[in-house]
């Protein structure tokens, strides 16, 4: 079965900086997709970013970046210039070509200091 | 421009009792999700549905029943609620036809378990 595993629980950073969250995945399959998911105290769920696999040129959304290096199954996403509305969990996920099942990481909570 | 609706936003209930937990959505997907978030442990899959009539357990099924009453709503029932199925309950749906597709979530139910 797939995991993912999301190794720190909680990180902080400083408001403008950079910061990275890790992510890593178990798999055998070669065709799937990479997610992450911001999780605000609002408890919405909110799509911040995806890969396909067979990319190798990496994803980016304005602010957030990643690097996805299929070989080493990690999938880390960069928040560059952080703002205070950043603050959130944030959720890594995976899903597998013709799967119906999103797997979760167990989240990182990100806070930003002022 | 709905999304997927969840109620109730909140509920307690007694070791025992029954409820059902409605979801629906308006986007025309094919697949609904139950997910349960509790804290260090990420979203796990209750049961999903990939088309209307169809239904599947996830990671976590025991205790749990589903309906997926039409296209639009996929109810999740507790028959005898226990004090482990206390958590954060969401819906979510996705269009898998098409490549990609992000999950779009509820805003979540908060169950508590006496």
């Amino acid at each position: 079965a797939q995991t993912v595993t999301q190794s720190q629980p909680e990180m902080s950073v400083q408001e403008a900086e950079t910061v990275t969250l890790s992510c890593t995945y178990d798999t055998s399959e070669s065709d799937y997709y990479l997610f992450w998911y911001k999780q605000p105290p609002s408890r919405q769920m909110i799509l911040v970013i995806r890969q396909e696999a067979y990319k190798q040129q990496n994803a980016t959304e304005n602010r957030f970046s990643v690097n996805f290096q299929k070989a080493a199954k990690s999938f880390s996403l960069k928040i560059s210039d952080s703002q205070l509305g950043d603050a959130a969990m944030y959720f890594c996920a995976y899903r597998h070509q013709g799967a119906q099942k999103l797997v979760f990481g167990q989240g990182t909570r990100l806070t930003i200091n002022p | 421009n709905a999304g997927v609706t969840q109620t109730p936003k909140f509920q307690v209930l007694k070791t025992g009792q029954s409820m059902t937990l409605q979801c629906a959505q308006d986007m025309n997907h094919n697949s609904m999700y139950w997910y349960r978030q509790d804290p260090g442990m990420g979203l796990r899959l209750i049961y999903y549905s990939a088309s209307e009539g169809t239904t599947d357990k996830g990671e976590v099924p025991n205790g749990y029943n589903v309906s997926r009453l039409n296209k639009r709503e996929f109810s999740l029932r507790l028959e005898s609620a226990a004090p482990s199925q206390t958590s954060v309950y969401f819906c979510a749906s996705s269009a898998l036809d098409r490549v990609l597709s992000p999950l779009h979530f509820g805003n979540g139910t908060r169950l508590t378990v006496t």
